[in-house]
């Protein structure tokens, strides 16, 4: 299947854990997201990276670090996790340019406890 | 800055009813409008965006600059459009197209 996925789709785990989620996407898409959806549904973009550079980095803490290792992959990495950091996350990619549509990841949802 | 209001968080709708979704947006420049919905246990999807002028799932979306909005409308709603529906925004210009989205809505239609 042509789609983004993502990896795990639930993650519980301890305040003060580290931990990854995984993201690829085999579209060919030259651009990725991650975005974070609250308990509220209230959805924010976190970063964007182009061809493996980061493009957009919004006012997220610095626990969190996105990495790209190719452009087909996009992996979050957050570092000592916190009660509030709990919510879902998804991955998306573009092809990039005008009105190109984005195409999102099943999301992760991450329980922190 | 730009940013999406959607004023409703709820929307209970009759099955055959119309039903419109509203949104509003603020922003500087010439933005890209779309709406996304979410279905249950399903993933964020394009439902429809300003530039293509069309209809998907009988949904229309007229974008409307003076008003600076972009209502969703149904002139029938059928259960199957029960969902969360978000109304996002983007710059048409720039490498990196990121998504401000409202903060939804969530359509219920009732049989």
């Amino acid at each position: 299947d042509t789609a983004v996925s993502q990896t795990p789709k639930y993650l519980v785990t301890q305040m003060g854990n580290d931990k990854s989620i995984k993201c690829e996407q085999n579209l060919g898409h030259d651009t990725m997201y991650w975005y974070k959806q609250d308990s509220k549904k209230f959805l924010k973009i976190m970063f964007s990276y182009n061809n493996k550079e980061l493009i957009i980095n919004e006012t997220v803490p610095n626990r969190f670090s996105p990495k790209s290792p190719d452009k087909a992959h996009l992996n979050l990495h957050i570092n000592s996790l916190e009660l509030g950091d709990s919510a879902v996350y998804f991955c998306a990619s573009s092809p990039g340019g005008r009105g190109s549509e984005q195409f999102f990841g099943p999301g992760t949802r991450l329980t922190v406890l | 800055a730009q940013r999406v209001t959607q004023p409703e968080k709820l929307l209970s709708v009759f099955k055959g009813a119309p039903v419109e979704l509203k949104c509003n947006y603020s922003y500087s420049g010439s933005p890209e409008l779309f709406w996304y919905v979410q279905y249950s246990r399903q993933r964020l999807q394009l439902l429809l965006r300003h530039i293509s002028r069309e209809s998907i799932k009988g949904f229309t979306a007229d974008l409307n600059k003076g008003e600076t909005s972009f209502h969703l409308k149904k002139p029938f709603a059928q259960e199957e459009d029960s969902a969360m529906y978000y109304c996002a925004l983007s710059p048409i210009s720039g490498s990196a197209r990121q998504l401000t989205f409202g903060s939804g809505t969530q359509l219920t239609v009732l049989p």
